[in-house]
């Protein structure tokens, strides 16, 4: 089946230290996206890519690193620069149109849970 | 900027019961409009999508009409399920920029039996 994993589903983390998390798509997309969901707040754009190789900040990038190796994977890292980093991760991705540029719909994965203790 | 404004739950409603949540816009141009529902614990999923004006958008029962005069898209039901309990959001991408999407901070819907 073509979908979007994430992985793992919950993650817990020491103060200071890098956690990865996984994004990976088999839907052919070339634009992926990470969000940052807090209760009350929606999602929050962290960093998105539209073509291998490539990627923008989003409106909270701070304390975060990502990556865009290969088609197929968007990994996050949230870095001990994040001071508030326990909240609920999405990753999504976009196909694109005929044309060549990105269709409007976004397809999310199931999401990443991360608590620091 | 561009932004999307809906309204703050919870809303709680009993099955059957009919449902609007409402949600408007602002943004320059012919936005697309869309409407994602989220289960507990899971991800973000389309419920549906308008792209042009007076078009509707509908999907499980749940219907959104892009109305540009009232810069609105407007959610409904007319039978609600528990099944249905969920966050709503409202989102747009703005005219000419494919690589954004702006979403609303989400509706939580609870459906009492």
């Amino acid at each position: 089946d073509g979908g979007i994993t994430q992985s793992p589903k919950y993650l817990f983390r020491k103060e200071g230290q890098n956690v990865t998390l996984s994004c990976e798509q088999n839907l052919n997309h070339d634009a992926m996206y990470w969000y940052r969901q807090d209760p009350g707040q929606g999602l929050r754009l962290i960093y998105y890519s539209q073509i291998v190789n490539d990627f923008q900040k989003g409106d909270i990038a701070e304390g975060y690193s990502v990556s865009r190796e290969k088609k197929e994977s968007f990994p996050l890292t949230v870095t001990s620069a994040q001071k508030n980093p326990t909240a609920f991760y999405l990753c999504a991705s976009s196909m694109p149109t005929r044309s060549g540029r990105p269709s409007n719909e976004q397809f999310f994965g199931p999401g990443t849970r991360l608590t620091v203790l | 900027g561009d932004s999307v404004t809906q309204m703050e739950g919870p809303v709680t409603l009993s099955e059957e019961a009919f449902l609007t949540i409402n949600c408007t816009y602002t943004a320059t141009g012919y936005p697309s409009l869309f409407w994602y529902v989220q289960y507990p614990g899971e991800g973000l999923q389309l419920l549906l999508k308008a792209t042009k004006a007076d078009d509707k958008g509908s999907n499980k029962g749940f219907e959104a009409t892009y109305r540009k005069e009232t810069t609105s898209f407007h959610l409904e039901k007319g039978s609600v399920q528990v099944s249905d309990s969920a966050v709503y959001f409202c989102a747009l991408i703005p005219s000419g920029r494919d690589d954004k999407i702006i979403f609303g901070k989400g509706t939580r819907l609870h459906i009492l039996p």
